[in-house]
């Protein structure tokens, strides 16, 4: 099957500065993925998503970054606050699987105060 | 407003029992999912549904079955609980293609 990944699985960033998270993704046909925050005993919550005819997108302080070239997904967080803390994976979506999504592990993100 | 709920939140269950987690969503979608988090993988597909009577396999599915009687509940059921299937269950749903997924609050289940 496809894999999804993350090239850290824990991050901490003092509080203000920004904060990169990047996925890597192995399928080429990919065309749809999505940013999910993961609060601690909470649902996957939607930040944002970006189709493949896109190389980024922008949202409240939060930048999505698609570099189909070396299959490369970064989430990038604009003057992290501490309620940023959280888990935060990928997904992504490609057309030969239906509506399918497959996601990676996820990179546990700390806010320092 | 639209939403997605699964209940319980949290479950205990003896190995060899039968349990069904629910799922009920308001946003009239076709596709419905059902996920395991466990730590150290990601969200992994069990049971998906595209319509009222169709049901899927996904990666993680032995153990488990799944009913669609209705656009708004997929119930997601284990036939035999065994301690391996312990675990954080989400459910989700989604629009059409090329959409977002929306995410239930989970349920956490141990099985002893």
């Amino acid at each position: 099957g496809e894999s999804v990944g993350l090239h850290l699985p824990t991050l901490s960033v003092q509080e203000g500065d920004n904060s990169i998270i990047n996925c890597a993704y192995s399928n080429s046909a990919s065309d749809y993925f999505i940013w999910y925050k993961q609060e601690s005993g909470k649902g996957p919550q939607f930040i944002i998503d970006i189709r493949s005819n896109m190389d980024k997108r922008q949202g409240q302080r939060v930048t999505v970054l698609l570099n189909k070239t070396v299959k490369h997904l970064s989430l990038q967080i604009a003057a992290t606050q501490p309620g940023d803390s959280a888990v935060y994976f990928c997904a992504e979506n490609f057309r030969n699987t239906g509506n399918q999504f497959y996601f990676g592990t996820g990179t546990s993100l700390t806010v320092i105060p | 407003d639209a939403e997605i709920t699964q209940s319980p939140r949290h479950k205990i269950t003896e190995t060899g029992r039968q349990v069904t987690l629910a799922c009920h969503q308001t946003w009239n979608h076709n596709n419905m999912f059902w996920y395991r988090q466990d730590l150290g993988h990601g969200l992994r597909l069990i049971h998906y549904s595209y319509g009222v009577h169709d049901t899927n396999k996904g990666e993680v599915s032995d153990g488990y079955s799944v009913s669609r009687s209705n656009t708004e509940d997929l119930p997601l059921t284990l036939e035999s609980a065994a301690s391996s299937q312990t675990s954080v269950y989400f459910c989700a749903s989604k629009g059409a293609a090329d959409e977002k997924l929306f995410f239930g609050s989970g349920t956490q289940l141990s099985v002893l």
